[in-house]
């Protein structure tokens, strides 16, 4: 299975950029990088996916790398409401109904 | 969370007793999962579904089972509660393959097995 490697924990202050990185030199040509967030005492929360360009939604942009062996999610103006662990995540192989695979994340703090 | 709701939210239950836990979603999703959360561990997969009566296992499904009767509904029930079940279990529903179309969660459901 293509795995994803993230810091565990990152630092920030409020209203700066976060660029938070993700390594996955194993990805295939067809699997889409996946982006969720998990706030204190709630269900994980979609960010953002891509597969090769960079995506922009209204939460966050998603900047891929040429070779697609890394990726980074950018929050353009933290505020403290983002502090929340961020996971980077790729299909199981072959893709399918069994869905994606949650590693540990990266802790993002946000400091006032 | 908007679409998909978890019931109960919060149960404490003996050992050896059954217990069984809903996801109730209103999008008309085909694709519906159960996960648990533990510390050091993240989020593995239990079974999900991929259709009405169509369902599979997941990564730790020993100790559970689920139903899938109608499109909206997907319930997971552990037979036998032991106290290595005490977890958050977390509900999520996908449009289409998870690899494309990315997830909703639930709000999860707090189980206590005492």
């Amino acid at each position: 299975d293509a795995k994803t490697t993230q810091p565990n924990s990152m630092e920030s202050n409020e209203e700066e950029p976060v660029h938070l990185p993700c390594n996955h030199s194993t990805i295939s040509g067809t699997d889409y990088i996946h982006w969720y967030r998990q706030l204190p005492s709630q269900g994980p929360e979609y960010v953002i996916h891509g597969l090769t360009s960079n995506v922009n939604n209204r939460m966050a942009s998603l900047a891929i790398a040429e070779d697609r062996k890394s990726s980074t999610l950018i929050l353009h103006r933290a505020t403290l409401r983002d502090a929340a662990v961020y996971y980077c995540i790729l299909p199981l192989a072959g893709g399918g109904a069994d869905g994606l695979t949650f590693g540990k994340g990266t802790h993002l703090i946000i400091q006032p | 969370d908007a679409g998909i709701t978890q019931s109960p939210r919060h149960k404490v239950t003996e050992t050896g007793t059954p217990v069984t836990l809903r996801c109730h979603q209103t999008e008309n999703h085909r694709y519906m999962y159960w996960y648990r959360q533990d510390p050091g561990h993240g989020l593995r997969l239990i079974h999900y579904s991929y259709g009405v009566k169509d369902t599979d296992k997941g990564e730790v499904s020993d100790g559970y089972s689920v139903s899938r009767s109608k499109t909206e509904d997907f319930l997971l029930t552990l037979e036998s509660a032991t106290s290595s079940q005490t977890s958050v279990y977390f509900c999520a529903i996908s449009e289409g393959q998870p690899s494309n179309y990315g997830y909703t969660f639930g709000s999860g459901t707090r189980l206590t097995v005492v």
